[in-house]
């Protein structure tokens, strides 16, 4: 079984200023990783993945992530966010052997001018 | 253009009543899923099908049931709808190979009264 925490429920920052949402996951077996955002009264969308190689992952909209396998975690970061991040970030994990794609709980971002 | 279409954005419906939610993919995806999103738990996988009628529980399946009867549909299906199954509906689709990304539909809004 699979498990994804995001310890943030909801990140207040100013625009402009850098941004971090923390992503921890455990599994017994090897996974992938992704982030997506929902901005308001829309479906997800995909930000970036992790699939394998390079531990810091680029995506869109100026976000990036890493990939701690030690620690497990994926933690995703902005460095200077805009008032149109505001929006709910989620991460997500599914088993490199199995088709199951689980959530964490979602970080509510608002970013305030 | 992908896409992931849910029959419906809102509804509304009676404690008891037998309720269907509709989703319809265009990109020829193996892979579907239907979750529920509620404020704090996130999306919680209810279930999924990997194949034409094929299906596989998820975490929170009791009161749901599915029907995968051709590939670009899955449906979502209350028994005997009861308010605390009022929530947000989305649904996705992925293709087989595990590192490409879910696409999701903009969800349907349930209210049971």
């Amino acid at each position: 079984a699979q498990s994804v925490t995001q310890l943030d429920s909801q990140v207040p920052v100013f625009e402009e200023a850098p941004v971090e949402l923390r992503c921890n996951y455990s599994s017994s077996v090897s996974v992938y990783l992704f982030w997506y955002v929902q901005y308001p009264n829309q479906g997800l969308q995909l930000l970036l993945k992790y699939l394998s190689g390079s531990t810091l992952v680029k995506g869109i909209n100026g976000f990036e992530a890493e990939f701690n396998k030690s620690q497990t975690s994926f933690h995703l970061r902005k460095p200077s966010v805009h008032i149109s991040d505001t929006a709910e970030y989620f991460c997500a994990v599914i088993q490199a052997a199995g088709n199951k794609l689980t959530f964490g709980g979602g970080t509510r971002v608002l970013v305030k001018p | 253009d992908v896409k992931v279409t849910q029959s419906s954005r809102y509804l509304v419906k009676r404690t008891g009543e037998k309720v269907f939610l509709e989703c319809v993919q265009d990109m020829d995806h193996e892979n579907m899923f239907w979750y529920r999103q509620d404020p704090g738990l996130g999306l919680r996988l209810i279930y999924f099908s990997y194949d034409v009628k094929m299906k596989e529980k998820g975490d929170i399946p009791e009161g749901y049931s599915v029907s995968r009867e051709k590939k670009e549909r899955f449906s979502l299906i209350l028994e005997s709808a009861s308010t605390n199954q009022t929530s947000m509906y989305l649904c996705a689709s992925s293709s087989l190979a595990l590192n490409t990304e879910a696409f999701f539909g903009q969800g349907t809004r349930l209210t049971v009264v």
